[in-house]
């Protein structure tokens, strides 16, 4: 139990588009999604949580006008990086949270090049 | 300002030993603590986790040990296998059901 999709799994693009991430829980409900950062060699940033139906969180530092965030359901968020330059290049992770629980289960990853 | 420190960024270990992983938080109001292992290029997996309520938690190979008066947590794999070599990271979680503050990871390699 406790699996979570994320789509596409790698991405190619130009500077200056945008590209959307999907994360899925495939067998919970998630109340919660958080969106992370990894950068090589470092630990895992959050980004932002969002919460089922409504506005999602942004840790500071992180601009929500171009990193948009849904969380339109209990199984789907999505993320959407919006006019993407270099720097914006990573390795982006959901996770997943159910109601009334801490753990986090998290997405396979989707690796971000933007050329 | 980092809450979790996991101060040991790797470790080696012979198959079939004890790994043993430490992770160090200073915000007394974390009640909930959890172990993850990342491989390169996949998103994090659960291993295990432990309420302040208690002082061990067993699963299988793995087992989580908390000393809350000296704000410290260890992990112990016994026995050690190479499917073990990896990444670990400490997270710890309190108060409202909020985020889970991760340390910075200990890369495990376990050796023949």
């Amino acid at each position: 139990g406790a699996v979570v999709s994320q789509h596409p799994s790698w991405v190619i693009c130009k500077s200056g588009t945008s590209v959307k991430i999907e994360c899925r829980s495939l067998d919970f409900q998630a109340t919660t999604m958080f969106w992370y950062r990894q950068f090589p060699k470092q630990s895992l940033m959050l980004m932002a949580t969002s919460n089922e139906g409504s506005k999602a969180t942004y840790e500071q530092g992180v601009e929500k006008d171009k990193f948009l965030i849904n969380h339109a359901s209990l199984t789907l968020s999505t993320l959407t990086v919006t006019s993407a330059h270099p720097e914006d290049s990573s390795f982006y992770i959901c996770s997943a949270r159910g109601r009334g629980t801490y753990e986090q289960y998290f997405g396979p990853g989707t690796r971000l090049t933007v050329t | 300002d980092q809450q979790v420190k996991q101060n040991s960024p790797s470790l080696s270990v012979q198959e079939g030993r004890i790994s043993i992983l430490n992770c160090d938080y200073t915000n007394s109001m974390f009640d909930y603590f959890l172990w993850y292992k990342k491989y390169p290029a996949e998103g994090p997996t659960f291993l295990i986790s432990i309420s302040s309520i208690k002082d061990k938690n067993e699963d299988g190979r793995f087992t989580v040990f908390l000393n809350k008066s000296a704000k410290h947590l260890s992990l112990h794999i016994v026995p050690s296998q190479p499917g073990d070599s990896a990444v670990y990271f400490c997270a710890a979680a309190g108060g409202s059901w909020g985020k889970l503050q991760f340390g910075a990871g200990t890369q495990v390699v376990v050796t023949p």
